[in-house]
């Protein structure tokens, strides 16, 4: 079974600072990997995905993550924070058994970042 | 382009009453999903119909039904709406090869009461 785990429900930073957001995935099969933010009020959107190749993957808006297998982690990263990344951030995990037949997204429980002035 | 369209975006029940959640969308998905999504727990996957004609449970399938009508639309149904189904309900759809992303309408807020 595929499970995410993000540790930290809530981190803050300040303007400028180093975002780093973990995330940690459990599967039976290499998975799919996916960072999905959501502003308040909206439904989420897409910031990266890992799916095959380069292990670490850049993103909209500064974001990058990098998928570690041995690790079993992907973790998400932003050099300098700004106060427009405010929002709650979701690690998922898709464990395509079987190639091209979709499958199941699964969430962590989010990481709600707060940026201080 | 509408994308993914859910409907009611507010609904108040009380306990025991059943009530469809609709959902459509117009980028001709193979995949659609219903998601949960409560504070503290991020969003947990109901149903998912990975193709039309196909429906399979997710994370926390109990209490609710799933209808795939067509390719278009996929509902959720609460026979028997209880007190902890209040909650932000997602409907979602991709392509469904598993590497896409997914595309969310933008939620439904059902109280239970």
């Amino acid at each position: 079974a595929q499970s995410v785990t993000q540790l930290g429900s809530h981190v803050s930073v300040s303007e400028g600072a180093l975002v780093l957001l973990r995330c940690n995935y459990s599967s039976s099969v290499p998975p799919y990997l996916f960072w999905y933010v959501q502003y308040p009020n909206q439904g989420l959107q897409l910031l990266l995905k890992y799916t095959t190749g380069a292990t670490l993957v850049k993103g909209i808006n500064g974001f990058e993550a990098e998928f570690k297998k041995s690790e079993t982690s992907f973790h998400l990263t932003k050099p300098s924070a700004h106060m427009s990344d405010a929002a709650e951030y979701f690690c998922a995990v898709n464990s395509n058994l079987v190639y091209n037949q979709g499958g199941k997204l699964i969430f962590g429980q989010g990481t709600e970042l707060s940026v201080k002035p | 382009n509408a994308g993914v369209t859910q409907t009611p975006k507010f609904q108040v029940l009380k306990t025991g009453q059943s009530m469809t959640l609709q959902c459509a969308q117009d980028m001709n998905h193979n995949s659609m999903y219903w998601y949960r999504q409560d504070p503290g727990m991020g969003l947990r996957l109901i149903y998912y119909s990975a193709s039309e004609g196909t429906t399979d449970k997710g994370e926390v399938p109990n209490g609710y039904n799933v209808s795939r009508l067509n390719k278009r639309e996929f509902s959720l149904r609460l026979e028997s709406a209880a007190p902890s189904q209040t909650s932000v309900y997602f409907c979602a759809s991709s392509q469904g090869t598993g590497r896409e992303k997914l595309f969310f309408g933008s939620g439904t807020q059902l109280s239970v009461l």
